[in-house]
């Protein structure tokens, strides 16, 4: 059984400031780390695909690291925006025959005051 | 606006039913997968079909079947339903079976439940 971890659960900043959260995975079998933000009555929209160890990744504000060696990877927003409120998803794919299988990790969910 | 497509939104139906959800990929993409999200689990994968083919099998149960068509279109079957099958089932589509770069895109979602 995989487990992806998130943390933190949940966070709650001020507008303007910088965050970040941590995804844990299986650091064998390694194949893709995916990131989502899923906004309340919407679906996950993706945000990274990272696939090799070291990556960085960038989408404006966004940026996501990669350490497939020691299973994790970083999410960062700066300078936080209350548009940013929701919940953060990292989903991990394993190698072999899972094919294009995604497993989830509980996510971190943001609240960004104004 | 991801390009897939679920109907219904919502469905609410009774103990012992069955309903077909359905699901239309993003035009060009060949995979389709489904995806359950509980009250109190994370969104758990289901299956993926590749053009027509079962390719990936996660935790799904045997009331649940699913099948792909020519045209590429999806529809999970739940029968016998249960209470604890009430959850926002989710399609997502990607371009090819296993590329790693390949992203998956989300629909909307179906919210059933089961009364």
């Amino acid at each position: 059984i995989l487990n992806v971890e998130q943390s933190p659960q949940s966070l709650h900043v001020q507008e303007g400031d910088s965050t970040n959260f941590t995804c844990s995975f299986p650091s064998s079998n390694f194949y893709a780390l995916h990131w989502y933000r899923w906004e309340t009555a919407k679906s996950p929209e993706a945000l990274f695909v990272m696939t090799l160890n070291g990556d960085e990744k960038k989408k404006g504000r966004i940026s996501a690291t990669l350490n497939t060696k020691e299973g994790y990877s970083y999410l960062y927003i700066k300078g936080s925006q209350p548009e940013d409120s929701a919940t953060y998803l990292c989903a991990f794919r394993a190698g072999g025959t899972s094919y294009g299988k995604l497993t989830f990790g509980q996510g971190t969910i943001l609240t960004v005051h104004p | 606006d991801s390009g897939v497509t679920q109907t219904p939104k919502h469905l609410i139906t009774a103990t012992g039913q069955r309903v077909t959800l359905r699901c239309s990929p993003r035009s060009g993409d060949l995979s389709v997968y489904w995806y359950q999200q509980s009250l109190d689990q994370g969104l758990q994968f289901l299956i993926q079909y590749y053009n027509g083919e079962e390719r990936a099998k996660g935790n799904i149960l045997e009331r649940f079947s699913a099948q792909q068509f020519p045209d590429l279109h999806s529809e999970l079957n739940l029968s016998s339903l249960e209470l604890g099958d009430s959850a926002l089932y989710f399609c997502a589509s990607s371009m090819g079976l296993a590329d790693r770069t390949y992203e998956q895109y989300f629909g909307p979602g179906t919210r059933l439940t089961v009364t």
